[in-house]
C-alpha cells in the first residue's frame, strides 16, 4: 500500500542511451513532481504536472521530459544520457498545484547511474 | 532559489529535545513554512507545516516567530532514528529545498 512508487530503484546505463523512469501515486493526488538530488545532496525540483499545466524548472535540459499516460502516474524519460545526469530521482505527489498548503508525499528515489 | 537559511548541522542527546532554527527572512503573507526530513537515502519525509500561528502534531512541534521571519522545529523526545537531514522549505506550489541541517541523535 505504498503511497508513491518508483521504478526501477537502480538504474546503470551508458551515456547517450534514452531512460524512463516510472512512478505511481495511490494517493488520488491531481498533481505529481519530479526531483533531482545530486551528489552534493542538494534537492532541485525540475517539474510539476498535473492534467492542465507543467511548469518546468529553466534549468532542466529538454532532453528531460516527463509523461502522463493518467493522473496516477508521471514517468521521466530522459534521452541521450550524459555524465551528469547521474543522480538520484524523486517523485512526489500532492493534492493539487498551486495551493501553498498541500503536503508533497515523495517516492523512495531511483538511484541513475550513467558511465 | 531557496529562500531558506539553516546551520548545516547539529547533535543532539537520546531523549533531549532537538531544536533546529529556519531562517526565512524574505517570506510572503501567504507562503507556509514547511519542514520536512530525509533519512538516509530515503525520499523526503513530511513533518509540519504552518502560516502564523505554532503548530503540534505526533512528530514535533513548529515554532514560528511573531514577523514570520524565522521558524524551529521540535523534536521533543529525539531518538536515534531521528537522525537524518531536516529541511525547513518556504513556498508555494513549487519547493525550493535547501542544503537542510543534518541533525545526527547520539546515545
Amino acid at each position: 500500500d505504498t503511497a508513491v512508487s518508483q521504478t526501477p530503484k537502480y538504474l546503470v546505463t551508458q551515456m547517450g542511451n534514452d531512460k524512463s523512469i516510472k512512478c505511481e501515486q495511490n494517493l488520488g493526488h491531481d498533481t505529481m513532481y519530479w526531483y533531482k538530488q545530486d551528489s552534493k545532496k542538494f534537492l532541485k525540483i525540475m517539474f510539476s504536472y498535473n492534467n492542465k499545466e507543467l511548469i518546468i524548472n529553466e534549468t532542466v535540459p529538454n532532453r528531460f521530459s516527463p509523461k502522463s499516460p493518467d493522473k496516477a502516474h508521471l514517468n521521466l524519460h530522459i534521452n541521450s544520457l550524459e555524465l551528469g545526469d547521474s543522480a538520484v530521482y524523486f517523485c512526489a505527489s500532492s493534492r493539487r498545484l498551486a495551493h501553498s498548503t498541500d503536503t508533497q508525499y515523495f517516492g523512495p528515489g531511483t538511484r541513475l547511474t550513467v558511465l | 532559489d531557496a529562500k531558506t537559511t539553516q546551520p548545516p548541522s547539529m547533535d543532539c542527546a537520546e531523549g533531549r529535545a532537538a531544536n533546529l532554527p529556519c531562517n526565512h527572512s524574505t517570506i510572503s503573507g501567504n507562503e507556509y513554512v514547511y519542514w520536512y526530513r530525509q533519512i538516509h537515502s530515503q525520499g523526503p519525509q513530511y513533518i509540519i507545516h504552518g502560516l502564523k500561528n505554532n503548530e503540534t502534531n505526533e512528530m514535533a512541534s513548529l515554532i514560528i516567530t511573531e514577523d514570520r521571519k524565522s521558524s524551529t522545529l521540535i523534536l521533543p523526545h529525539a531518538t536515534l532514528r531521528d537522525t537524518a537531514v531536516y529541511y525547513c522549505i518556504v513556498g508555494g506550489n513549487q519547493f525550493y529545498f535547501g542544503t537542510g541541517t543534518s541533525l545526527t541523535v547520539i546515545p
